[in-house]
């Protein structure tokens, strides 16, 4: 099974929104609502942010959504902020009990 | 609070064999499936494996099936990795994980990570 893919980085200004993809088929994420997302900051483990496509678990800040449009889960930042500079991953149930992660992108604040 | 600390990571030849620990505590153990997800340093993140609470049904990813092979205890709260054949690319980070999922059976999310013990195949 393939990695999802996820673009290697995204940039955006302090307060802006930013959003970025996660894409793979309809054999994962196209077939399932079993998407999730995890924030890395260096240097620390991941950290739980999106389940089910767009339920944020709790004590998750509101300025994190998430979405899908056929075969491609997005992830969107709302008024972006210094400590969101971190790494992001998407992860979907792939069928044959498999859970699949993206490669990751890299969020900046400039 | 919700704790898991992995332990047992080294450096270990090629061809060796290693068992990896972690000890959960601050949460009913036996109520959730757990995992262990990887990550080669400076990579993305990858499933590994997981475990169903009683043992009675574990999956692990194509890459170690096997080569490797999870367990755990619920007496003693804790998850094993048992990895056997190590190769140079097994060296990461691995990370135990506890699952987490709408429903009782579900395992598709990973709500609490430990820190990581490091495993490093080399001569």
């Amino acid at each position: 099974q393939s990695a999802l893919t996820q673009p290697a980085s995204v940039s955006g200004s302090p307060g802006q929104s930013i959003t970025m993809s996660c894409t793979g088929t309809s054999n994962d994420i196209g077939g399932y609502d079993l998407v999730s997302w995890y924030q890395q900051r260096p240097g620390k483990a991941p950290k739980f942010l999106i389940y089910e496509v767009n339920k944020r678990p709790s004590g998750v800040s509101d300025r994190f959504s998430g979405s899908k449009s056929g075969n491609t889960a997005s992830l969107t930042i709302s008024g972006l902020q210094p400590e969101d500079e971190a790494d992001y991953y998407c992860c979907s149930y792939v069928g044959r009990s498999t859970l699949v992660f993206g490669g990751g992108t890299k969020v900046t604040v400039l | 609070q919700v704790h898991l600390v992995e332990s047992g990571g080294e450096l270990i030849k090629p061809g060796g064999s290693l068992r990896i620990s972690c000890a959960a505590s601050g949460f009913s153990f036996s109520d959730h499936y757990m995992s262990w997800v990887r990550q080669v340093p400076g990579k993305g993140l990858e499933w590994i494996a997981f475990i169903s609470y009683s043992s009675s049904y574990t999956h692990h990813a194509d890459s170690v099936r096997g080569r490797f092979t999870i367990s755990r205890d619920n007496d003693k709260n804790s998850l094993y990795l048992e990895m056997k054949n190590l190769r140079p690319d097994d060296t990461a980070l691995y990370y135990c994980v506890r699952n987490f999922g709408v429903n009782r059976d579900d395992y598709y999310y990973m709500d609490v990570w430990g820190n990581g013990t490091t495993v490093t195949v080399s001569s």
